[in-house]
């Protein structure tokens, strides 16, 4: 049973455009979301995280809104780069186990030029 | 930034052979790393926790006798997957936390593609 879902796999999106990751969770005990970025070749590295308390983060280009009555949150990159070409990972933990991370599937991010 | 060198990046070896996974961290000590298995279009699978001097906490379901890891120093922790088979084909990757209970603060290595034939 997966308990972080990222239901596409991949996106594509024209260069300047917002790009919007989404990823869905069933365990209500999730209290902490990270999204980890990763390109071929490399590890995944930390781009954003946010708590259960708040609905919405921002850091620079990079959004992440939290809507926990759905149990859905989504990344917002606006606007997208080609460098931004990646697969993004989203992640979930639950409270007290910081690093005891629930992995999606990822996606797969195309910024077409 | 905080590096974590994983080798070999890529592995094939023939069925009953065993395989060791190197992960160190570069620029700081880490008192945790974690061990992942991925496998084609699927999530991240948290293996196993490894902490410095102690025995590793293997998640339900992964083989400690199959998958043995060890953690001797606070710069290395390898895994070595005994007496491959097939299914043990998959992407391996490591992670490493310079401090305690931030997951922002996990570094990954570049992950091993273990093929067996």
């Amino acid at each position: 049973d997966q308990q972080v879902k990222q239901n596409s796999p991949s996106l594509s999106v024209q260069e300047g455009r917002i790009s919007i990751l989404n990823c869905d969770y069933t365990n209500s005990m999730f209290d902490y979301f990270l999204w980890y970025k990763k390109y071929p070749a490399e590890g995944p590295t930390f781009l954003i995280s946010i708590s259960s308390i708040k609905d919405k983060n921002e850091d620079g280009r990079f959004t992440v809104f939290l809507n926990k009555s759905a149990k859905h949150l989504s990344l917002h990159i606006v606007p997208s780069q080609p460098g931004d070409s990646a697969v993004y990972f989203c992640a979930a933990s639950a409270a007290g186990s910081n690093y005891q991370l629930i992995w999606g599937a990822g996606t797969k991010l195309i910024i077409k030029p | 930034g905080a590096v974590v060198s994983q080798h070999p990046s890529r592995v094939i070896c023939k069925s009953g052979t065993s395989v060791k996974i190197e992960c160190r961290s570069l620029d700081f000590q880490a008192t945790t790393m974690f061990w992942y298995r991925q496998f084609p279009k699927q999530s991240l699978m948290l293996m196993a926790t490894s902490n410095e001097g102690s025995k590793a906490t293997y998640e339900q379901g992964v083989e400690k006798d199959k998958f043995l890891i060890n953690h001797a120093s606070l710069t290395l922790s390898t895994l070595t997957v005994t007496s491959a088979h097939p299914e043990d084909s998959s992407f391996y990757i490591c992670s490493a936390q310079n401090y305690r209970g931030l997951a922002e603060k996990l570094f990954f290595g570049s992950g091993t593609q273990l093929s067996v034939l």
